[in-house]
């Protein structure tokens, strides 16, 4: 069983903080995807990636995959009240019906007060 | 949510009791996914569907069964619903991707 290290589980900080978000695997994963979760909701796509070293930005957020594939990280700078939320990191392989067979982390819930 | 609708949202039961979970899309993807979320454990695969009467079993699938007669609905059951399968339930669709568009959920109780 893949399995998939998020941390921190619990972030509390003030409005402007910047904050980071990890996720780590002994295993090797075809690609990776941030998903946010609000309250009563289910997960939202935040970004996929998919090659060893790729970053990619949203607005202030940034994310990383590792060299090697089995780790990533979610980077939001300056964060704002409108960032709280669950955030879900899953590790998908590739290949017929390996798609979206999905590991995912336990979550970060991440509060951001004003 | 993309064109996905789940119901009922909120159930609660009984145990012994028999449930069933409805997911209807609107997207006409082929492939349909059912996973639980526990605090702690993030999301676990349950069952999942590449196609009409294609179904196959996930990480969790001990106590569930799926059936999926049209591409558009894709039934999760528990024959007897026990405390431990309290949880909130997401179906999922994609394309043939990781990729996933998820419902809503279904919040189950079982008393």
């Amino acid at each position: 069983t893949q399995l998939l290290e998020q941390s921190p589980q619990f972030l509390s900080i003030q409005e402007g903080e910047n904050l980071t978000v990890y996720c780590n695997s002994s295993s090797v994963f075809s690609s990776l995807q941030w998903y946010r979760q609000e309250p009563g909701e289910g997960p939202v796509l935040l970004v996929t990636v998919v090659t060893g070293g790729e970053v990619k930005k949203l607005k202030r957020l940034t994310f990383q995959f590792g060299d090697a594939r089995k780790d990533s990280s979610l980077h939001i700078t300056a964060a704002q009240p409108g960032d709280t939320g669950l955030y879900l990191c899953a590790g998908g392989r590739a290949g017929g019906t390996s798609y979206g067979k999905l590991t995912f982390g336990q979550g970060t819930i991440l509060t951001v007060h004003p | 949510d993309a064109g996905i609708t789940q119901s009922p949202r909120h159930k609660v039961t009984e145990t012994g009791t028999p449930v069933t979970l409805r997911c209807h899309q609107t997207e006409n993807h082929r492939y349909m996914y059912w996973y639980r979320q526990d605090p702690g454990h993030g999301l676990r695969l349950i069952h999942y569907s590449y196609g009409v009467k294609d179904t196959d079993k996930g990480e969790v699938s001990d106590g569930y069964s799926v059936s999926r007669s049209k591409t558009e609905d894709f039934l999760l059951t528990l024959e007897s619903a026990t405390s431990s399968q309290t949880s909130v339930y997401f179906c999922a669709i994609s394309e043939g991707t990781n990729v996933l568009t998820f419902g809503a959920g279904s919040r189950l109780t079982v008393l």
